[in-house]
């Protein structure tokens, strides 16, 4: 009963090319989403949210896309770099943004 | 600012045996969090403490699990006897919390293997 899906495990991209990580939701009632990144023996660290009165966020390089309808969020990274190389888990909350869900997580390699 | 601190950060036990691990948050954040990841999974939510309250333990699989929060500090994850199915990564993380944009920071994370 997995509430959040990543179903791509992997992802290859080209220096300079622009990642589209994908996850949807099946839960109405989650209204609060982020993006984590993690590297090899390190925890995930927080890299950019959208709340669902928004249906886009960006910071730098990194842009969030929200579609409530079909309760699916991307994030899109352009231009890639080598350093983006690493798991990207999605993670959605409801309103009282106390318990957190994630995906399996997305591998994404940049080949230089 | 330190961040979230786990131990240990490789454990190898046999099963039956009992590990407990250790996670010491970020100062101040009244939320604490655990978390686990078998390979290639979900990272799963297990238990969320408020300061050293359990706000929410739905995700603990069994009664072997046994987290505490002593004086709203660090926390310990007990697990006894272990099983096989018990190995993973178990990820501590913390927060201010607030019904604002609560991020978590977690650390590195304590890796469980049980043979």
């Amino acid at each position: 009963d997995q509430q959040v899906k990543q179903n791509s495990p992997s992802l290859s991209v080209q220096e300079g090319r622009i990642s589209i990580l994908n996850c949807d939701y099946t839960n109405s009632m989650f209204d609060y989403f982020l993006w984590y990144k993690k590297y090899p023996a390190e925890g995930p660290t927080f890299l950019i949210s959208i709340s669902s009165i928004k249906d886009k966020n960006e910071d730098g390089r990194f842009t969030v896309f929200l579609n409530k309808s079909a309760k699916h969020l991307s994030l899109h990274i352009v231009p890639s770099q080598p350093g983006d190389s690493a798991v990207y888990f999605c993670a959605a909350s409801g309103w009282r943004r106390d318990q957190f869900y994630f995906g399996t997580g997305t591998s994404l390699t940049v080949i230089p | 600012e330190a961040g979230v601190t786990q131990f240990p950060s490789h454990s190898v036990i046999e099963k039956g045996q009992t590990v407990t691990l250790r996670c010491d948050p970020i100062s101040g954040h009244d939320n604490l969090y655990w978390y686990r990841r078998v390979m290639g999974k979900e990272i799963k939510f297990l238990l969320h403490f408020v300061k050293e309250s359990k706000q929410d333990e739905s995700g603990m699989p069994n009664n072997r699990f046994l987290a505490e929060r002593t004086g709203g500090t660090y926390s310990t994850l007990k697990v006894q006897p272990a099983e096989l199915e018990d190995s993973g990564v178990y990820f501590c993380a913390s927060s201010l919390g607030g019904s604002g944009a609560n991020v978590l920071t977690f650390g590195a994370g304590s890796r469980l293997t049980v043979l």
